[in-house]
C-alpha cells in the first residue's frame, strides 16, 4: 500500500505555544487530506478536510482559528496547533487519499502523533 | 445518515479463525473498509469493499457483504499473536465525498 508520514512522532510543548504536524504522502499524490483526533481506546474522531491548494473543510465543533491547516501541495498538509492547552493532547493522525479511478477510495493513514501540552 | 457498530472485544485462540462483525447504515454508494492499528500507532489498510460485492479474499482475510441486513465481517484464518490488534470498521459514502466513518474498534486478543 501507499505510504503515508508523519513529523514530528511526538512532541512535548508549554501551554500557550503553537506546535505543527506534517503530514506527507511519500508515492503517491494526494488531492484530498483528513486529520483525525483520537482519544485513548476511541475512534477517530475526523477534525478536517483539506484539499490541495484550497481552504480545508472543518466538522462541526473544531475551532479554525485552533487549528490551523494548510495543503500546499499534493504531498504535503500541515496542521498547527495553536496557542495549545492541556486539553489540547491527543493522538492526532492524518490521512490521504489519492487520485484517479482506485486511488480515490484508498485512504492511507499516517503513524500519528502524540502531543502533550504541559 | 452514517452510524458504524462493531463489537468491542474478541478473544481467540492462536491458530484459529477470527471473525469480526460490523453493521453500517448507508446502503447507497458505499465502499466500506478494514482498518487494523497496533498499540501507539496509526491506521494500516487491510482491505475493502464496495458495496455491489458480496466476498472478498485476500490471503488470510475473508470480507463478506450482506447487503441485505448491511452486515459486514472480516474473518483472520490461521490467526496468529501478531494480529492481536484493534480493527476498525468504516465506511465511506458516495454523497458525503468517501470521507470515513468508523466504527468504535475491535480489539482482538490472541491468546496461545
Amino acid at each position: 500500500g501507499a505510504v503515508v508520514s508523519q513529523h514530528p512522532s511526538r512532541v512535548i510543548c508549554k501551554s500557550g505555544t503553537s506546535v505543527k504536524i506534517e503530514c506527507r504522502s511519500l508515492d503517491f499524490q494526494a488531492t484530498t487530506m483528513f486529520w483525525y483526533r483520537q482519544f485513548p481506546k476511541q475512534s477517530l474522531m475526523l477534525m478536517a478536510t483539506s484539499n490541495e491548494g484550497s481552504k480545508a473543510t472543518y466538522e462541526q465543533g473544531v475551532e479554525k482559528d485552533k487549528f490551523l491547516i494548510n495543503h500546499a501541495s499534493l504531498t504535503l498538509s500541515t496542521l498547527t496547533v495553536t496557542s495549545a492547552h492541556p486539553e489540547d493532547s491527543s493522538f492526532y493522525i492524518c490521512s490521504a487519499r489519492g487520485t484517479g479511478t482506485s486511488g480515490t477510495y484508498e485512504q492511507y493513514f499516517g503513524p500519528g502523533t502524540r502531543l502533550t501540552v504541559t | 445518515g452514517e452510524d458504524v457498530e462493531q463489537s468491542l472485544f474478541l478473544s481467540v485462540r492462536e491458530g484459529d479463525s477470527s471473525v469480526i462483525n460490523c453493521t453500517y447504515t448507508d446502503s447507497s454508494s458505499t465502499y466500506l473498509y478494514w482498518y487494523k492499528q497496533e498499540p501507539g500507532a496509526g491506521l494500516q489498510l487491510l482491505t475493502y469493499i464496495f458495496s455491489n460485492m458480496d466476498m472478498k479474499q485476500d490471503q488470510r482475510l475473508t470480507v463478506l457483504l450482506n447487503k441485505k441486513d448491511k452486515h459486514l465481517s472480516l474473518r483472520i484464518a490461521d490467526t496468529q499473536t501478531g494480529d492481536s490488534a484493534i480493527y476498525f470498521c468504516a465506511e465511506g459514502v458516495r454523497a458525503n465525498d468517501y470521507k470515513l466513518s468508523f466504527g468504535a474498534g475491535t480489539t482482538v486478543t490472541v491468546r496461545a
